[in-house]
Formats: structure tokens, sequence, C-alpha cells
């Protein structure tokens, strides 16, 4: 079983939509976690860090769920330029990521 | 404030030559990590150093991959002899501490022909 997995999707939504991506993690030792963004032959970018109480920035709320061992992102009114993939990550020492889930927002 | 600094960008080579990615981490920076990202995937874990010790290098494919980080600042890593699935980006990453959130260079774009 992989450290940690995502569905690679695509997601495709229409402009304005609401879209929410899952990450499970293997390892109930982690101990942070992070979600990134990155962009066709880009570097991964960070979006936001994720913490137990859940966190939000404008459009994005990333919560953690230790009980099941998941994290999430919700994206709300999705934009054009939200279209990327996402990738989530936790940290044991070491930092593990998932293999990104592919989200295209339509016009 | 500098971000992570990776050269060369792009690099073709035949299969069983050698090759070498370098990387210059932020500042102050304690964490330095090397991951192989082939098209598709997420970015793969090849090795972590704390400072100039290694804290993981188990998926490093260490008959052909080596990779050093002298002096606890810049790190090297090398390819010899590269095949084929070699090809892929190479991404170095810093951060502050082993627990914090890390910070991508521009990655290496390789090639093995």
């Amino acid at each position: 079983r992989k450290e940690v997995e995502q569905d690679p999707g695509p997601f495709n939504v229409p402009e304005g939509a609401t879209v929410a991506f899952n990450c499970t993690y293997s390892n109930s030792a982690s101990q942070s976690f992070f979600w990134y963004r990155q962009d066709c032959r880009k570097e991964p970018k960070l979006l936001m860090s994720v913490y137990s109480s859940g966190n939000e920035d404008g459009r994005f709320t990333a919560q953690l769920n230790r009980a099941s061992q998941y994290i999430s992102l919700l994206i709300r009114d999705s934009k054009l330029s939200d279209s990327a993939t996402y990738l989530c990550s936790s940290n044991t020492g070491k930092l593990i990521f998932g293999q990104g889930t592919t989200l295209q927002v339509k016009p | 404030e500098a971000g992570v600094a990776q050269s060369p960008r792009y690099k073709i080579i035949e299969k069983r030559q050698s090759v070498a990615f370098w990387c210059n981490p932020i500042s102050g920076h304690a964490t330095l990590y090397w991951y192989q990202q082939i098209l598709g995937q997420g970015p793969k874990l090849l090795i972590q150093f704390q400072n100039n010790g290694v804290v993981d290098d188990s998926q490093l494919p260490k008959d052909r991959f080596s990779a050093e980080r002298l002096k606890g600042v810049d790190s090297t890593l090398k390819i010899q002899p590269a095949k084929l699935e070699d090809s892929a980006v190479y991404l170095c990453a810093s951060s502050l501490t082993d627990n914090t959130e890390a910070f991508f260079g521009q990655g290496t774009r390789l090639t093995v022909v």
C-alpha cells in the first residue's frame, strides 16, 4: 500500500463549481500535512499547510481527519486558473507525496 | 529571499553515460530533499538530508545513484550509468526543519536516449 494515496482524476468541473479532493495516508505517525499545486511542466508550489483544526485561505479549505487518516481540500467557486494538479503530502520525518489529482475547470 | 536553485535545467544524455545535478537550498534550511518525478506521477523521494546527514535513502537505487551534501549546504545527485527509465524531472527541495513545508527548485529535466 502506498504511503499517500490520491484519486488521480481528472476532475472536470464548470467554472463556479465546488470541488473536493481527498487524500489518505497510511502512517498514523504522520506529523504534518501539506497541499501543493503543480502546473504543467512546473515545480510543485505550496498551496497550504493542513492543521488539526482545519484551515481556510480564501476559496480553499483544508481539513485533517486523524481518526480516518485522510486530508481533504475543498475549492469553492472554481476559476479557470485553478486548473492544475494538486498534490498532497504527509511528513513522518520524511516528506512523501501522493500521485496528484488533476483538476480541469471548464468555461 | 532567493529560492532553491538547481542546475542544469535540461540535460540529454545517452544511456550508460553519467550525469550530475546540483542544488543550492534556501539559506538556513537544514533539510534538503531530492525527488524524481516521472510524467503523470507524483514526486518520489530519493534521498533526504538533515544538514549533511542522510535521513532516508530507501528509494535511492544505490547501484547507480549517489548523492552528497557536503558542509550541509549545496548538494549533488549523480547517476552513473544512466538507463532509459531514468528519464524524469529531478526536483530538489528544502525546508527549515524536517517537519515544515518544503520549497522546490525548478527541477532538472533529464532525457536518456
